[in-house]
């Protein structure tokens, strides 16, 4: 087993600013995601990575930045908040049989 | 596109009941199927999932059925409970392309006692 954790749980930013989301895992996955979650939509992906300093685009990559400094750490940054914008951030890692887990997330809130 | 597609976005149903949930899907490389189960204000879990080599996949209550010629995949429900409760994702991917998953709108789901 291994524990996902999401720093901070609760984000408040301001209109323009760059908020940094971030993610530690102990399970020793390879693969780490950031997925944004809104009302309606699902899940959407921002980013993943395959291993330490890999990066990749995922379908919603626009307006975020992410990097993997080491296998156990992967951090997002969302480089211009939007205002009024409102929305959840898992963190996932992956155990290469397909199946994902989930981190308690990010609520993130731009006044 | 949305590639992965959930046609409801919530269901009710009665304590007891059997009910079906159905995702639709546009990628013919995907060859993983899953559902994920998610409480409110809790992460997704992973409840069931299938490969493409095998069209069911049973799990106590829980049953994945594959239609690959119709891209599409169901999750049965059998002797629903109110601990049922929660949103259910679907997500699907391609083994071969590093474990992404596309996940799809997510469907609520209520069982009334």
């Amino acid at each position: 087993g291994g524990i996902i954790t999401q720093t901070p749980k609760f984000l408040i930013g301001q209109e323009g600013q760059k908020l940094t989301l971030k993610c530690q895992q102990n399970f020793n996955h390879d693969t780490m995601y950031w997925y944004r979650q809104d009302s309606g939509k699902g899940l959407r992906l921002i980013y993943y990575s395959i291993t330490e300093n890999d990066l990749q685009k995922g379908d919603l990559s626009e307006g975020y930045d992410a990097s993997r400094e080491k296998k156990s750490s992967f951090s997002l940054t969302v480089t211009s908040a939007q205002k009024n914008e409102m929305a959840v951030f898992l963190c996932a890692t992956d155990d290469n049989q397909d199946t994902q887990y989930f981190g308690p997330g990010t609520r993130l809130l731009v006044l | 596109g949305q590639q992965v597609k959930q046609s409801s976005p919530s269901l009710t149903v009665q304590e007891g009941g059997i009910l079906i949930l159905n995702c639709d899907y546009e990628n013919d490389m995907f060859d993983y199927f899953a559902w994920y189960k998610k409480y409110p204000d809790n992460s997704p879990t992973l409840l069931i999932s299938v490969r493409s080599n095998v069209d069911k996949r049973e799990d106590g209550r829980f049953t994945v059925f594959l239609n690959k010629s119709g891209k599409h995949f169901s999750l049965h429900i059998t002797a629903s409970q109110p601990e049922d409760t929660a949103v259910y994702l679907c997500a699907a991917g391609a083994t071969g392309g590093n474990n992404k998953l596309t996940f799809g709108q997510g469907t609520v789901l209520s069982v009334i006692p």
